[in-house]
């Protein structure tokens, strides 16, 4: 069974340009989660999608916004980036209203410089 | 105070010990509840769920629970030094939270050769 995969694996991007990140949920997940996780600071909840729906948003500002598409990928775009954006972005996958954990991709590491 | 709480660490023991990473939450109406160990560089790995009070055993790791206390913990026995790594704590909040999960910050374990 594939694992959830996400692209690109490291990326350097300059401050004030736009970046978008990819995910694939395992076969039979709906929830998409995205986390970001900045030196220091732990995994902070960024967003939740399932259904296509926006479930729910973490305490981060609208230029950090996403997407799920039909097929239950899902896309995270950074707007006007800035150097403090400079993280671990992960994404996770379960399915839908379960309590169970999740599964981790194994992120994307953006630099902003 | 936050969340979810644990102490950074790092927590050093030498091998063949028994490692014992503490985990203390502030809402009472936390439900499900997780480890996850992270390697430097790579992506959380569940390893333990527990959703009552009481132990969870699974090889070497065992899971405790006590909702009364608010706290979990996660016993390492006969640690080896794979088994260095930060290591997450994990749970659900009520409500709108109940099916993502909060983090802790991590203890970093260090397992001495």
């Amino acid at each position: 069974e594939a694992g959830v995969t996400q692209s690109p694996t490291h990326l350097i991007k300059t401050r004030g340009q736009q970046v978008t990140l990819r995910c694939s949920p395992i076969s039979g997940h709906t929830s998409v989660y995205w986390y970001q996780q900045a030196l220091g600071l732990g995994l902070q909840f960024l967003l939740w999608y399932d259904e296509g729906e926006e479930r729910n948003r973490g305490n981060f500002p609208p230029r950090f916004s996403g997407r799920q598409f039909p097929n239950y990928s899902s896309e995270l775009n950074v707007n006007a980036l800035e150097l403090e954006d400079s993280a671990l972005y992960l994404c996770a996958s379960k399915m839908f209203l379960t309590n169970y954990g999740y599964t981790f991709g194994s992120g994307t590491r953006l630099t902003v410089v | 105070q936050k969340e979810v709480e644990q102490n950074s660490g790092p927590l050093s023991v030498p091998e063949g010990a028994i490692a014992s990473l503490n985990c203390t939450y502030s809402d009472r109406g936390s439900q499900s509840f997780f480890w996850y160990r992270q390697y430097s560089g790579k992506s959380p790995e569940l390893i333990m769920s527990i959703y009552s009070n009481g132990d969870k055993e699974d090889g070497r790791f065992t899971a405790q629970l006590n909702k009364a206390s608010q706290y979990v913990s996660l016993l390492i026995r006969d640690s080896q030094p794979s088994d260095s790594a930060t290591y997450l704590c994990a749970l659900t909040l009520p409500g709108a939270g109940s099916y993502q999960l909060t983090f802790g910050k991590g203890t970093k374990l260090s397992v001495i050769p």
